[in-house]
């Protein structure tokens, strides 16, 4: 079936450090591939999202690349902030095609020491 | 403010007792959902729907009732509460115009703790 994997945390930087989390996926079809954030005692927001094969999306200094033939969809960041600490989701939906359901991976812990 | 509204943020329920889950979206979504997440387990889908008066079952659905009479609510009702359904409870929407994608809206959450 459908699935996400993501690295396994927590990961600790110090600031300004350059931040990668893995994430790879299993679709049977052309899924949409999101980054969700979640900051601590607050709910799910959409970081950024790609919707086809080599998009790039981005936002708050965050990229993530939509690649095919690995299956992955890895976020980055190039110095990372105190403010950055939370809890990152990687997730993948086949839209209307599949019942509009989004697969989560198991969420990884990002902590940013000054 | 448009997006989608759960209530109540914090319950506390005895082993045994029924309780229902509110959410509400004013974006005229088709599709809404509900997640659990759990620590380790990321988020898991326990009933979805993708109209009014049409619901299905995710991965989780045991204890757990829905319906969708109108397309703004998306109650999630828990029929006898158990210690394993202590957890934090998420409702999501979305619609999918010509087949694009645009994401999810999540409300704030409900932290449910079962005695």
């Amino acid at each position: 079936g459908d699935s996400v994997t993501q690295m396994e945390g927590p990961v600790t930087l110090s600031e300004e450090a350059f931040l990668t989390i893995n994430c790879t996926y299993t679709a049977t079809g052309y899924p949409s591939l999101f980054w969700y954030v979640q900051y601590p005692g607050e709910g799910l927001q959409l970081l950024l999202k790609a919707t086809k094969a080599d998009d790039k999306g981005s936002n708050k200094g965050f990229e993530a690349t939509y690649r095919k033939e690995t299956t992955s969809f890895h976020l980055e960041k190039g110095s990372v902030q105190v403010s950055d600490s939370a809890v990152y989701f990687c997730a993948l939906s086949l839209g209307s095609s599949n019942t509009g359901k989004l697969i989560f991976g198991q969420g990884t812990t990002l902590q940013v020491k000054p | 403010n448009a997006g989608v509204t759960q209530t109540p943020k914090f319950q506390v329920l005895k082993t045994g007792q029924s309780m229902t889950l509110q959410c509400a979206q004013d974006m005229n979504h088709e599709y809404m959902s509900w997640y659990r997440q759990d620590p380790g387990m990321g988020l898991r889908l326990i009933h979805y729907s993708v109209g009014a008066g049409i619901t299905d079952q995710g991965e989780v659905p045991n204890g757990y009732n829905v319906s969708r009479s109108t397309t703004e609510d998306f109650p999630l009702r828990l029929l006898s509460a158990a210690p394993s359904q202590t957890s934090v409870y998420f409702c999501a929407s979305s619609y999918f115009p010509r087949g694009t994608n645009y994401g999810y809206t999540f409300g704030s959450g409900t932290r449910l703790t079962v005695v």
